[in-house]
């Protein structure tokens, strides 16, 4: 079974400029939730989506958003980037009802200059 | 709220020495508990996990016991590989109504042959 994928793996874009990240779950996975990984302050939950439905969201802007699609792929996009929006963002998806073990996709590493 | 509090790191071993990584946590309920590693340039990969107090995860020869009365989760190994070489994540999943990992700050591994 293919793991979770997200696209594109690597991103360079410029103070001002919004983007969108894409996370592929593994086949069956309905719950897919997105962390923001960096140096300074770790690894952060940034929301969790079920069913087309957010189910919870960490402490970030509304500039973080997001959105999951009827096939369970989600995307998450950041609007006005910041510089310190640098970061590696990693996506997880979980089987729901039984079991709360989240795999976890290779990231997308965004740079912002 | 919940947290996750881990040993700073580096830890630097010897090949074939023993390994712990201490973790001790804060919860309101009865959370699950994991540790996950991520080597270079790569995602996070699920180590090993435990559920209720008292169980042992393993996995690779890594293991890690329950401890609901010390609140710990302390991840060891009797014989370190440079393979190994990593950083490792204790995290916590508050169980509620989403899936949410609450990790630590991560642990660095290096292992010298």
């Amino acid at each position: 079974k293919a793991g979770v994928t997200q696209t594109p793996r690597y991103l360079i874009k410029t103070r001002g400029q919004q983007v969108t990240l894409s996370c592929s779950p593994i086949s069956g996975h309905r719950s897919v939730s997105w962390y923001q990984q960096t140096p300074g302050q770790g690894l952060q939950f940034l929301f969790e989506y079920f069913s087309e439905t957010q189910r919870n969201k960490g402490n970030f802007p509304g500039r973080f958003s997001g959105r999951q699609f009827s096939n369970s792929r989600s995307e998450m996009n950041v609007s006005t980037l910041e510089l310190g929006d640098s970061a590696l963002y990693l996506c997880a998806s979980t089987v729901p009802a039984g079991t709360d073990t989240q795999y976890f996709g290779p990231g997308t590493r965004l740079t912002v200059l | 709220g919940d947290s996750v509090t881990q040993m700073e790191g580096p830890v630097t071993l010897s090949e074939e020495a023993f390994l712990t990584i201490n973790c001790t946590y804060t919860a309101t309920g009865y959370p699950s508990l994991f540790w996950y590693v991520q080597y270079p340039g790569e995602g996070l990969q699920l180590l090993l996990k435990a559920t209720k107090a008292d169980d042992k995860g393993s996995n690779k020869g890594f293991e890690a016991t329950y401890r609901k009365e010390t609140t710990s989760f302390h991840l060891e190994k009797g014989s370190v590989q440079v393979s190994d070489s990593a950083v490792y994540f204790c995290a916590l999943s508050e169980r509620d109504s989403s899936y949410k990992l609450i990790f630590g700050s991560g642990t660095r591994l290096l292992v010298r042959p």
